[in-house]
């Protein structure tokens, strides 16, 4: 059954440094979106994007955050300066035509120190 | 907009006892509703869906959720809890805006005594 993949399963960074997420949505799909979840709280929307524009995005969204469609299989969350309240859990999740009903990845946990 | 209220931040029950979740939600669109678990540092996994059909669902490890329109909730049951069936649980709904995000609850911890 086809799935949407997340690299890196965790990544360290030091606050200040760039970050890149990586997902591969489901390939039929044409909606993303990438969620976040601080530890011990509830997932919270970032950004939905299709035809390779952000159709939504969320107040956290800020200008420290970038995503991309960089070929035809990838997904991308670019954080330009982390800062410590960035360590999370970050979700991709895809959809297809129906749109309703996204397909999440596993996540890749994120830790700013 | 859409919200989700979960009732409850902590639920304990026995096991074998009834393991009942409390979901209610609010959408300006029929809504498409969602029920997932996630165990300590995983992922998220779908338990079950409604999706415009069938009010009563079933998901995944013996879970099931009826959607009442009426009292807009969409309340997650088991019949009989399970040491394992411990972990959160999170309660979602789609379908509103140009994006078709996904909001969720604040989520319910389970926990099932011995």
């Amino acid at each position: 059954e086809p799935e949407v993949t997340q690299t890196p399963s965790h990544q360290v960074t030091q606050m200040g440094q760039e970050v890149i997420l990586r997902c591969v949505p489901i390939s039929n799909h044409l909606y993303f979106y990438w969620y976040r979840q601080i530890l011990g709280q509830k997932v919270e929307f970032l950004v939905s994007f299709y035809n390779n524009e952000i159709s939504e995005k969320s107040e956290i969204f800020d200008d420290q955050f970038s995503v991309e469609r960089p070929d035809g299989s990838n997904f991308t969350l670019k954080i330009r300066s982390t800062k410590l309240e960035d360590s999370a859990m970050y979700f991709c999740a895809s959809s297809g035509q129906g749109r309703r009903e996204q397909f999440f990845g596993p996540g890749t946990r994120l830790t700013v120190l | 907009a859409q919200s989700v209220t979960q009732l409850g931040s902590h639920v304990s029950v026995s096991e074998g006892a009834l393991v009942l979740l409390r979901c209610n939600y609010s959408s300006s669109v029929p809504p498409y509703l969602f029920w997932y678990v996630q165990y300590p540092n995983q992922g998220l996994q779908l338990l079950l869906k409604y999706t415009s059909a069938a009010t009563l669902v079933k998901g995944i490890n013996g879970f099931e959720a009826e959607f009442k329109k009426s009292e807009t909730s969409f309340h997650l049951t088991k019949p009989s809890a399970h040491m394992s069936d411990a972990a959160e649980y999170f309660c979602a709904v789609s379908g509103e805006g140009g994006g078709f995000k996904t909001i969720f609850g604040a989520g319910t911890r389970l926990f099932v005594k011995a």
